[in-house]
Parts: structure tokens; sequence; C-alpha cells
């Protein structure tokens, strides 16, 4: 079965600090991958997806960036964070062709202090 | 352009009680339907899902839903509220202009159960 693996799971990050969120997933092959983010009392808001290695795509502009050096690897970067990077961050994967179903990590909660 | 609206933001019912909770999409295309529920602190879980075949859906954990195309709609329901059905929901629809799958979301709606 696919299993999906965020970490870490918590984090306290000062402003201006770098961030590295990291996304796993196990038991499939070539999935499609995502990176969304809920402020508090924002929703659901995509951040990037990926349909393979080196095809990223963005839907907000931001300080994050997204890069997924392996199939099954997706990680969420910033070289400097602002306070508004504040949230809980979300990967998610599907499998291509199929009927959109997406299947969501345990996500990450960071704080910028 | 795809977009979903969730109908309140926040619905109280009694343990027992109807969970009613309303989802109304706009699709340029046949869409696909999907019913997310989130746990404080977790990720997203999917509880149903309408893909074109019967419009009644039954999900997990009791729950159910109905498309209806006259109306735009994919109302959630379920007879009769547990204790362990507060959470917030997230209804979603398919994006099938470009690849790769993507949804768009609702703004959720928590759902308080009073015992």
């Amino acid at each position: 079965s696919q299993t999906i693996h965020q970490w870490p799971a918590t984090l306290v990050q000062p402003v201006g600090s770098p961030l590295s969120l990291e996304c796993t997933v196990e038991g499939t092959s070539n999935p499609n991958l995502y990176w969304y983010r809920q402020a508090a009392g924002r929703g659901l808001q995509l951040l990037f997806y990926s349909i393979g290695i080196d095809q990223i795509s963005s839907e907000v502009p931001q300080n994050l960036s997204a890069s997924r050096p392996q199939d099954r690897q997706f990680i969420l970067s910033s070289k400097k964070l602002l306070l508004s990077d504040s949230g809980f961050y979300l990967c998610a994967w599907s499998v291509t062709g199929s009927k959109y179903e997406q299947y969501f990590g345990p996500g990450t909660r960071l704080t910028v202090t | 352009a795809q977009s979903v609206t969730q109908l309140g933001s926040h619905v109280s019912v009694s343990e027992g009680a109807l969970v009613l909770l309303r989802c109304n999409y706009s699709s340029s295309v046949p869409p696909y339907l999907f019913w997310y529920v989130q746990y404080p602190n977790q990720g997203l879980q999917l509880l149903l899902k309408y893909t074109s075949a019967a419009t009644l859906v039954k999900g997990i954990n009791g729950f159910e839903a109905e498309f209806k195309k006259s109306e735009t709609s994919f109302h959630l329901t379920k007879p009769s509220a547990h204790m362990s059905d507060a959470a917030e929901y997230f209804c979603a629809v398919s994006d099938r202009r470009t690849a790769g799958n993507k949804l768009t979301f609702g703004g959720g709606t928590r759902v308080l159960v009073k015992p």
C-alpha cells in the first residue's frame, strides 16, 4: 500500500531563516505531488504541484520554492522566511491518469517568530 | 474556472442529529467531486468521491453525498452525528483543464457536535 511521510512534524523558525520541508511517497511510481498551505482561517491553498521530476508548477507568487530531486520526493524551501509563512503545510499525491483523488500527508506545523 | 462554495464556515449539531454540510460548485466540464475530513493537526482524509457513476455516493464513517447537476450541488449528509464527527470538512472539485489532477477546495466547514 501507499504511504506518504512529511518531516518535520513541527518547526519553529525565526524570521529571515531558511526552510526545508520534505515529503516522501512510498508504494507508487511517478505520482503527481502537491504542496498546500493552511493559514489560520484561510482554507487550503495550493502552492506547487509536480507531474514529474523537474516539472514543477507554481500556483501563487511567494518567497517559497519547490524541488523534486527524486521521483517520490518533494521538497519545499525558502531562503528567508517571513512571518506570513507561518501555517500548516500539507503534501499530497495522486496517481497520474486517475480520477483526481489526492492523498494527504500528516502535515508540518510551521511557526515563524 | 472551477470554484467551490461551502455554505457555513461553522455548523453545530447535537449528537444523534442529522449532519448536513452544503457544497456548491462551478465547473466548465463535467466534474469529479470530493469530500475530505480533517481532524485537528492532521492531514486531510478522503471521505467520498463522485466520479460520474452513481449520483448518490456512500463514503466512510456513515457519510454520503448526492450529486445534483441541475443544482450544481454535492451536499454531504450523515443521519446521526457522533462525537467523533467533530472535525473540519472540505469539498473539492477537479480541475480538468490542465495536467496534474489538481483540485479546487472550498473554504471548509467546521463541525461541532454537542452532547
